[in-house]
């Protein structure tokens, strides 16, 4: 079983559905990221959260610690937002290092 | 402000040449790693440094090599190329923060075919 799991794998809606990819996690950490990668593109980051809700313009992210639970949700979903959702937690660790540890991704497609 | 710099974008190799994966930041950041990213897989952690003159081995480290003799430049070496190494490859970098607070950034990726 992979330390953090996504769902679902793939996604398709129409533009302007309200989206939502979740990511499980199963061990301590100390934060969680949400990525985004376009194909053929780099990796961005969009959002780091160790606590509660981010939101930024069409894009909020939520996480419950205790639950070891985040969602990512996009409102007013457009073709652009078409893309990889990689979520990633970074592991606490007793010696301050940084590493992450990576979902498969949730590829989504939105149809005009 | 560049951020994190990867070169080259894409590479076909033969088995058994070598290659260096240029990686460079001019965010002075202390942490870089490098992934790689196979399809249907999560990134893989290969390599990452802590600082300069410091390296450390992640999970996929078998067949690579690094080295952090500056702060912004972390170059990986392929030295015998073999098919299991076809990957995408990213460079990321990140300032350490104890409280979390810490983005990560990565680079374009490299995409890498070895035939």
């Amino acid at each position: 079983k992979n330390e953090v799991e996504q769902s679902p794998q793939n996604l398709t809606a129409q533009e302007g559905e309200f989206i939502t990819i979740n990511c499980s996690y199963s061990v301590g950490i100390s934060a969680l990221h949400w990525l985004q990668q376009h194909p053929g593109g780099g990796i961005v980051s969009l959002f780091m959260l160790s606590s509660g809700k981010k939101k930024h313009g069409r894009l909020i992210a939520t996480i419950n610690i205790q639950e070891k639970h985040s969602s990512l949700h996009i409102t007013a979903s457009h073709p652009r937002d078409s893309a990889v959702y990689i979520c990633a937690v970074r592991e606490r660790s007793n010696f301050g290092n940084e590493k992450l540890t990576f979902g498969t991704g949730t590829r989504l497609t939105i149809i005009p | 402000n560049a951020g994190v710099t990867q070169t080259p974008k894409f590479r076909i190799l033969k088995i058994g040449q070598s290659m260096t994966l240029q990686c460079t930041q001019d965010m002075n950041h202390n942490y870089m790693y490098w992934y790689r990213q196979d399809p249907g897989m999560g990134l893989k952690l290969i390599y990452y440094s802590v600082g300069a003159g410091i390296t450390d081995k992640g999970e996929v480290p078998n067949g690579y090599n690094v080295s952090r003799s500056t702060t912004e430049d972390f170059p990986l070496r392929l030295e015998l190329a073999a098919p299991s190494q076809t990957s995408v490859y990213f460079c990321a970098s990140s300032y350490p923060s104890v409280s979390a607070n810490t983005e990560a950034f990565f680079g374009q990726g490299t995409r890498l075919t070895v035939v």
